[in-house]
């Protein structure tokens, strides 16, 4: 089983709408969650950690569900720049090994 | 401030042959680690360094080695090249005390 898992999408959704992405992962000992935005052939940039009480920065809320172990992001308000890949990003044992996700595809269409 | 720097950007091998790259962190952050990214897939762990000390590795064979020096910058070598680790390297370093990482933009390699 992996570690994470995330729904590859692609997901395709016009500019102002809402769209949520959940990622699920394996270890239950894991204690630290993030998002990240990459896009196309750069860098992963940090979006967001994951604190287990949830956490919103503008129009990105993110939360942590540890009894079915897995991690949520909402985008609301789409706009044409968050079309990206979204990656969740899940520590492992020791804390010093970090398993990322397949990656989600966002397009906001016009 | 500078963010994460790699070298090279890009880089063509073939087969059988060995590359070296390299890493310079944020000024300040001493844990730097190293991802493999492969096309459609997130980043693999391969190595995390802090204070020049291995402290986390990957599901990676033994070609694949680094090392951190004084200044915190690293190195990642990979032996024995084969096709399949054409690959988008990438480098984080992150805070004492803290697990956010910032990448570098990447170094593309091709092995052909």
């Amino acid at each position: 089983r992996k570690e994470v898992e995330q729904d590859p999408g692609p997901f395709n959704v016009p500019e102002g709408a809402t769209v949520a992405f959940n990622c699920t992962y394996s270890n239950s000992a894991s204690q630290s969650f993030f998002w990240y935005r990459q896009d196309c052939r750069k860098e992963p940039k940090l979006l967001m950690s994951v604190y287990s009480s949830g956490n919103e920065d503008g129009r990105f809320t993110a939360q942590l569900n540890r009894a079915s172990q897995y991690i949520s992001l909402l985008i609301r308000d789409s706009k044409l720049s968050d079309s990206a890949t979204y990656l969740c990003v899940v520590n492992g044992r020791g804390g010093n090994q970090f398993y990322f996700g397949t990656g989600t595809s966002l397009t906001v269409i016009p | 401030d500078a963010g994460v720097t790699q070298s090279p950007t890009h880089l063509i091998k073939t087969r059988g042959q060995h590359v070296t790259l390299r890493c310079s962190p944020i000024s300040g952050h001493k844990s730097v680690s190293w991802y493999q990214q492969v096309l459609g897939q997130g980043p693999q762990f391969i190595f995390q360094y802090y204070e020049k000390e291995e402290r986390g590795r990957g599901n990676f064979p033994d070609r694949f080695s680094a090392r951190q020096f004084p200044n915190y910058s690293s190195e990642l070598n990979v032996n024995a090249l084969l096709l399949g680790d054409s690959a988008l390297y990438l480098c984080a370093s992150s805070n004492s005390g803290s697990l956010e990482q910032y990448f570098g933009p990447g170094t593309r390699l091709t092995v052909t």
